[in-house]
């Protein structure tokens, strides 16, 4: 069965130093991993995602993941955190399920960069 | 419209009571989406559509049931509302079903059910 975990619930990170975001993931097949981020009352946004190649995505906002396939992870990073980035980011799998590409979202992780 | 529409904002609905979400999107995406999103639990599938006139259940698809009668529209409905149906639900929609394509997503109707 296809899963997204995203073990952490809030990420704290201040202003200026860099984030991590965790996700791990579990898919039969090639997986396609996909970020998201949500802001208060809005609908979901699109980051990035990885769908093969180079393990090292970059997306919007300055945003980047890395694949690692043995690790099975899809870890959201970005160098140097802005307030602004405070949101909430959901990981997402899409994979075959009983014939049908579905996505798999993770619960999310809520990231609050601090002032 | 640029994107993806949905109606209304916000309800609060009397338990018993048929509620239908409406969504529309203008991208001519193949592939349609509904979600709802509860704390603690993210985003759960509950019908999708892969092109007009076919749809499939989700992973919540009790209690719910929709429709694709054409590209643009994919309205959700709650035959008869009860109070575990309160939640925010989020339409989307993605070019392909079968490809790599992000999905694009609307404002989202919070609905309260009393």
């Amino acid at each position: 069965a296809q899963s997204v975990a995203q073990p952490e619930d809030q990420v704290n990170v201040a202003e200026g130093n860099p984030l991590t975001v965790k996700c791990t993931y579990s898919v039969s097949g090639n997986p396609y991993l996909f970020w998201y981020v949500q802001y208060p009352n809005r609908g979901l946004q699109f980051l990035l995602k990885y769908i093969t190649g180079d393990n090292l995505v970059k997306g919007s906002y300055g945003f980047e993941a890395e694949f690692n396939k043995s690790q099975t992870s899809f870890h959201l990073k970005k160098p140097s955190a802005l307030v602004s980035d405070s949101a909430l980011y959901f990981c997402a799998v899409r994979g075959l399920t009983s014939g049908t590409y579905k996505y798999i979202f993770g619960t999310g992780t809520r990231l609050k960069v601090l002032a | 419209i640029a994107g993806i529409t949905q109606a209304p904002t916000s309800q609060i609905l009397a338990a018993g009571r048929r509620m239908t979400l409406r969504c529309t999107q203008d991208m001519r995406h193949n592939a349609m989406y509904w979600y709802r999103q509860d704390l603690g639990l993210g985003l759960r599938l509950i019908h999708y559509s892969n092109t007009a006139g076919t749809t499939g259940k989700g992973e919540v698809p009790d209690g719910y049931s929709v429709s694709r009668a054409n590209t643009d529209d994919f309205p959700l409905t709650l035959a008869s509302a009860v109070p575990s149906q309160t939640s925010v639900y989020f339409c989307a929609s993605s070019e392909q079903p079968t490809s790599a394509h992000e999905q694009f997503f609307g404002p989202g109707t919070r609905l309260t059910v009393l």
